[in-house]
């Protein structure tokens, strides 16, 4: 069964900073990454997605892949404080509407005005 | 953007009680999943359907059954609840003509077992 990591649990940043969160992945067969945003007492909402090697940006947001070391991230460019949320990662096997995806822990991010 | 609504918000019943969480998404998407979601653990699927009549088992089943009635209506139902079904349920939906996997969520449902 797939096995998704997210580091670090929690990180505190000051606002403007460059914020980087981290995702591996067991099954190297995946095809599609994702992360998810959950602010406070909300539900959890896409961010962005990824389906091969190599990087994709959108607006301050950033997701490196990495299939060879089963890793993805997401780099967050001039923090803000409403960028303080829980982040989760996401994966799965297959690359369309039913495909499994499987949740990491999740990193919980405060940015500081 | 879809529109995914769910009911109770907030439930309490005892060990051994019924509960049904009801899920309604309102743009007309194949597939529905639930999750469950507690601290550490990120969200876990229990079960998914992509259609009316249809059932898909998840990753942590045990303890809950599901049903999909119509495109629209999915149910999550815990037939004897117990003290490790605590916790904060969420419905989704997604479309299955769109590439990717992309989840859309409802405000989720919490459930204290006691």
């Amino acid at each position: 069964q797939q096995k998704v990591q997210q580091s670090p649990e929690s990180l505190i940043v000051p606002e403007g900073a460059m914020t980087s969160l981290n995702c591996t992945f067991s099954d190297s067969a995946s095809q599609y990454f994702a992360w998810y945003r959950q602010h406070s007492g909300k539900a959890p909402k896409a961010l962005m997605s990824i389906f091969s090697n190599g990087e994709k940006e959108e607006g301050r947001f950033t997701i490196h892949l990495n299939k060879a070391s089963l890793h993805f991230s997401l780099h967050i460019r001039d923090s803000q404080p409403s960028d303080s949320a829980l982040y989760l990662c996401a994966v799965s096997i297959g690359n369309n509407a039913g495909a499994k995806l499987t949740f990491g822990g999740g990193t919980r991010l405060t940015v500081r005005p | 953007e879809a529109a995914v609504t769910q009911s109770p918000r907030n439930k309490v019943t005892v060990t051994g009680g019924n509960v049904t969480l009801s899920c309604r998404q309102t743009n007309s998407h194949n597939y529905m999943y639930w999750y469950r979601q507690d601290t550490g653990h990120g969200l876990r699927l229990i079960h998914y359907s992509y259609g009316a009549g249809n059932l898909q088992i998840g990753d942590v089943p045990d303890g809950y059954k599901a049903t999909r009635t119509t495109q629209e209506d999915f149910f999550l139902l815990l037939e004897l609840a117990s003290p490790s079904q605590t916790s904060l349920y969420f419905c989704a939906s997604s479309d299955a003509r769109a590439s990717g996997n992309t989840l859309y969520f409802g405000e989720g449902s919490r459930l204290i077992v006691v």
